[in-house]
């Protein structure tokens, strides 16, 4: 069992649809992060929020909408997507780096596997 | 890029041999990381070792770090057919995002 919950674990959509994944963490975390991860395929960083503020874009398309509630929720809102998005999305949070404190370990979910029809 | 680099691809062991991967790296560094993916699952950290440091242990695992030869290796010693995954180097330059290395499969046959 993981400390970081991700809904749902598998999500099949046509890519008219709209959905959203949904990340929770209750470790007190302030850095909450999204990765896509392809099959054989290292993780690649989508979001970073620290402190509920969106701090990282890694030049994502627009179809996916990060949005942070709050300190435990993490959502990735999904619309229009495309075959090539078909893969693992993992949710991970830590503790945050800032100016003299180095990046910490970071606690995984076990991810949403996500198809496009 | 940043983006460290493992190898082998895939290494295939006996249970009870030890494995050793490796991770080489292109820019300075202020910490690198190692995590552990099983199939199907999240990513899990197993330990982070500072530049200013050159080994680590913990429990069966042995890090090493020559930051003059920009690298790390992961040692699992005593190998079980429950450390078959995919094992993830991860750097940092203080403030940045990690970055993650391409990743060595390891099976371990029992």
């Amino acid at each position: 069992d993981t400390e970081v919950t991700q809904t749902p674990k598998h999500l099949v959509m046509g890519m008219t649809n709209k959905k959203s994944l949904k990340c929770e963490q209750h470790m007190g975390h302030r850095a909450m992060y999204w990765y896509k991860q392809k099959a054989k395929k290292p993780p690649e960083l989508m979001f970073v929020y620290s402190y509920e503020k969106l701090s990282i874009n890694e030049s994502v398309p627009s179809r996916f909408s990060p949005e942070c509630p709050n300190s435990s929720l993490l959502n990735l809102h999904l619309h229009a997507l495309q075959p090539e998005d078909s893969a693992l999305y993992l949710c991970a949070s830590s503790h945050p780096s800032s100016a003299g404190h180095r990046n910490q370990p970071q606690h995984f979910g076990d991810g949403t596997r996500l198809s496009i029809l | 890029s940043q983006q460290g680099e493992e190898d082998p691809q895939a290494l295939s062991i006996q249970e009870g041999e030890n494995a050793t991967m490796n991770c080489s790296y292109k820019t300075s560094i202020n910490n690198l990381q190692w995590y552990r993916q099983n199939s199907g699952r999240g990513l899990v950290h197993l330990i982070l070792i500072r530049s200013n440091e050159r080994e680590k242990h913990s429990g069966r695992l042995r890090v090493t770090l020559d930051t003059s030869k920009k690298s790390s290796s992961l040692l699992i010693t005593a190998s079980r057919a429950a450390d078959t995954a995919s094992y993830f180097c991860a750097t940092d330059r203080g403030n940045t995002p990690l970055v993650f290395g391409k990743g060595t499969r390891l099976s371990v046959i029992a």
